[in-house]
């Protein structure tokens, strides 16, 4: 089956300080990728869609500023979290679409970001 | 707005207690229709992909149908390893782009 990576599973930063996400299709060419995000006993919130080659679309309410989304290949799509505040802390999810007749994504095993 | 609505919110069955979880929705140019499992501290593993009403698909004790309104994941026979929160999402086409939209997820607890 498809299978999506995400680095690093787990960080800690400090207040004020960037982090970057990775997120790889490792066995197949994603169409687009989706960055999520995830609040204790809450359900996946779509943060914004990826597509290779062109500028990601945010959803509303979610700062384009902080949240850069680089989407540099088929297979590659980073999540740039600027200027990390404590409330930035939670779970984050990529996803990769595999488009054409069979439209299915898959997702990567998650981030956890703490932010200190 | 699209809408995604997943029932029961938690759900608790005895080992070979058969059951169904339903995820009824809302959308307009509906593309798709995805079931997923999450564990804790996850990501969520894919189950299933339903394209038209009417379609079913089977995955060992899981089966996924849907209709225009609604779709329901069966569980026969389940297993302690089983629980888990399972999530339901609809891709539809959205101001001109496609959207994904999750319910909330009903969490399974299965008791031996």
């Amino acid at each position: 089956g498809a299978v999506v990576s995400q680095h690093p599973s787990w960080v800690i930063c400090k207040s004020g300080t960037s982090v970057k996400i990775e997120c790889r299709s490792l066995d197949f060419q994603a169409t687009t990728m989706f960055w999520y995000r995830q609040f204790p006993k809450q359900s996946l919130m779509l943060m914004a869609t990826s597509n290779e080659g062109s500028k990601a679309t945010y959803e509303q309410g979610v700062e384009k500023d902080k949240f850069l989304i680089n989407h540099a290949s088929l297979t590659l799509s980073t999540l740039t979290v600027t200027s990390a505040h404590p409330e930035d802390s939670s779970f984050y999810i990529c996803s990769a679409r595999v488009g054409g007749t069979k439209d299915t994504q898959y997702f990567g095993p998650g981030t956890r970001l703490t932010v200190l | 707005e699209d809408q995604v609505t997943q029932s029961p919110e938690a759900l608790r069955l005895q080992e070979g207690e058969s059951s169904s979880l339903n995820c009824s929705y809302t959308v307009s140019g509906l593309r798709g229709l995805f079931w997923y499992r999450q564990d804790p501290g996850k990501g969520p593993e894919f189950l299933f992909t339903l394209y038209s009403a009417g379609e079913e698909k089977e995955k060992e004790r899981l089966k996924a149908t849907l209709t225009k309104k609604e779709s329901f994941l069966h569980i026969t026979a389940p297993k302690p390893e089983d629980s888990a929160t399972y999530l339901c999402a609809v891709l539809a086409n959205s101001g001109g782009y496609q959207k994904v939209t999750f319910g909330t997820g009903t969490k399974l607890q299965v008791i031996p």
